[in-house]
């Protein structure tokens, strides 16, 4: 999988907007774009995921660069239950061994 | 829906000794991966099952390790003698399909002494 850049950790306050950058580079044509996050003490949760567009859910929305090189997760009204850490994600489409390759990520810090 | 069932949440252990972790997927998930997180750093992927059948298997120790997904549904996870390393969370995560949203279990925290 192709590797992904990501701040080790971000503050934010509770209520605001808060934008996780994610650098991917090296990222190739069949690559989809996932972030999932981690609350403390809990297994990782799926947040949104894409490929060329933008995308948005309930969660959150995701902002891809138009060459594809970067994207920006954003929590358009951060709480204190979104601190946990997130990951930004390189999966290939083509199927077979696809289990995720997960970094460090962000740790991302709400104050109330 | 229920969700991805662990068992057993904690496990204190000394080295040298074995344990097993058991999965069960949400059902109709045909892949299950178990992934090891030490603390500090995000999951790391053991094996991957597709069924019964393993996927990927490249990043585990098999000399210690192994794993099993003998009917399609539940799994084991066994160590086989422990070491201080592999102390531990042990995640056990399934999708619908290959390329689908993985659904994580809360894990079985390992302690080896």
């Amino acid at each position: 999988d192709a590797k992904t850049t990501q701040p080790n950790s971000m503050e934010s306050n509770e209520e605001e907007p808060v934008h996780l950058p994610c650098n991917h580079s090296t990222i190739s044509g069949t690559d989809y774009i996932h972030w999932y996050r981690q609350l403390p003490s809990q297994g990782p949760e799926y947040v949104i995921h894409g490929l060329t567009s933008n995308v948005n859910n309930r969660m959150a929305s995701l902002a891809i660069a138009e060459d594809r090189k970067s994207s920006t997760l954003i929590l358009h009204r951060a709480t204190l239950r979104d601190a946990a850490v997130y990951y930004c994600i390189l999966r290939d489409s083509g199927g077979g061994a696809d289990g995720l390759t997960f970094g460090k990520g962000t740790h991302l810090i709400i104050q109330p | 829906e229920a969700g991805v069932a662990q068992s057993p949440r904690y496990k204190i252990i000394e080295k040298r000794q074995s344990v097993a972790f058991w999965c069960n997927p949400i059902s109709g998930h045909a892949t299950l991966y178990w992934y090891q997180q030490i603390l500090g750093q995000g999951p790391k992927l053991l094996i991957q099952f597709q069924n019964n059948g393993v996927v990927d298997d490249s990043q585990l120790p098999k000399d210690r390790f192994s794993a099993e997904r003998l009917k399609g549904v539940d799994s084991t996870l066994k160590i086989q003698p422990a070491k201080l390393e592999d102390s531990a969370v042990y995640l056990c995560a399934s999708s619908f399909r290959g390329t689908g949203e993985l659904f994580f279990g809360e894990g079985s925290r390992l302690t080896v002494l």
